[in-house]
């Protein structure tokens, strides 16, 4: 029940395509939903977050849905550039505050010029 | 934005010897911090989690006596790899997070360790 899956695996989009990437969870007590992106030989930069209250969230390229009945979230990457070529984590987390974060396994983006 | 600082970024070692890996926080008290292990193309895997003042609780299957961690203040956390083997050669990425405060953690930039 604490595991977080995440497919897919890797991800090879053209310049300017969108990237989805999908996250699955089974525990109902985890409320806070974050993403994270990372660079090889560095450590995770959250890039947006979300808790089950609202379905959709939007940062400039990034958005993230979510779909509570489902148990579902996704990050879209619009308008995808290879400065977007990462590593990409979504994780989850619940109360109370300072808990561990569950994380996905991760999915390799490649975006290609 | 907190920001968490690791040292050193990386460290090659011999077999045998001891290494200790730092973790601050810069501009924020953690009560809370945490430490990861990151092997090549894989996610990441808690190591133990560490409040300011007391025992580190360690994940199943980790050794706490080779991975001494030491959480003396509010702003510093300290894994210590005992006796290292190349087998403990990784990535290693703590976070910090204030209880209470947020949901959110912060990461450190990572320490590459190589045991030679």
């Amino acid at each position: 029940q604490q595991q977080v899956k995440q497919s897919p695996q890797s991800l090879i989009v053209q310049k300017g395509g969108i990237s989805i990437i999908n996250c699955a969870y089974e525990n109902t007590a985890f409320d806070y939903f974050p993403w994270y992106q990372q660079f090889p030989g560095k450590g995770p930069a959250l890039l947006i977050a979300i808790r089950p209250d609202v379905s959709e969230k939007k940062e400039g390229r990034f958005t993230i849905s979510f779909n509570k009945s489902a148990k579902q979230f996704s990050l879209h990457i619009m308008d995808s550039q290879p400065g977007d070529s990462a590593t990409y984590f979504c994780a989850a987390s619940k109360r109370p505050y300072g808990q561990n974060f569950v994380f996905g396994p991760g999915t390799r983006l490649s975006v290609l010029p | 934005g907190a920001v968490v600082s690791q040292h050193p970024s990386w460290v090659i070692c011999k077999s045998g010897t001891s290494v200790k890996i730092e973790c601050r926080s810069l501009d924020f008290q953690a009560t809370t911090m945490f430490w990861y292990r990151q092997f090549p193309k894989q996610s990441l895997m808690l190591m133990a989690t560490s409040n300011e003042g007391s025992k580190a609780t360690y994940e199943q299957g980790v050794e706490k006596d080779k991975f001494l961690i030491n959480h003396a203040s509010l702003t510093l956390s300290t894994l210590t790899v005992t006796s290292a083997h190349p087998e403990d050669s990784s990535f290693y990425i703590c976070s910090a997070a204030v209880a209470g405060s947020s949901y959110e953690q912060y990461f450190g930039p990572g320490t590459r360790l190589t045991v030679t």
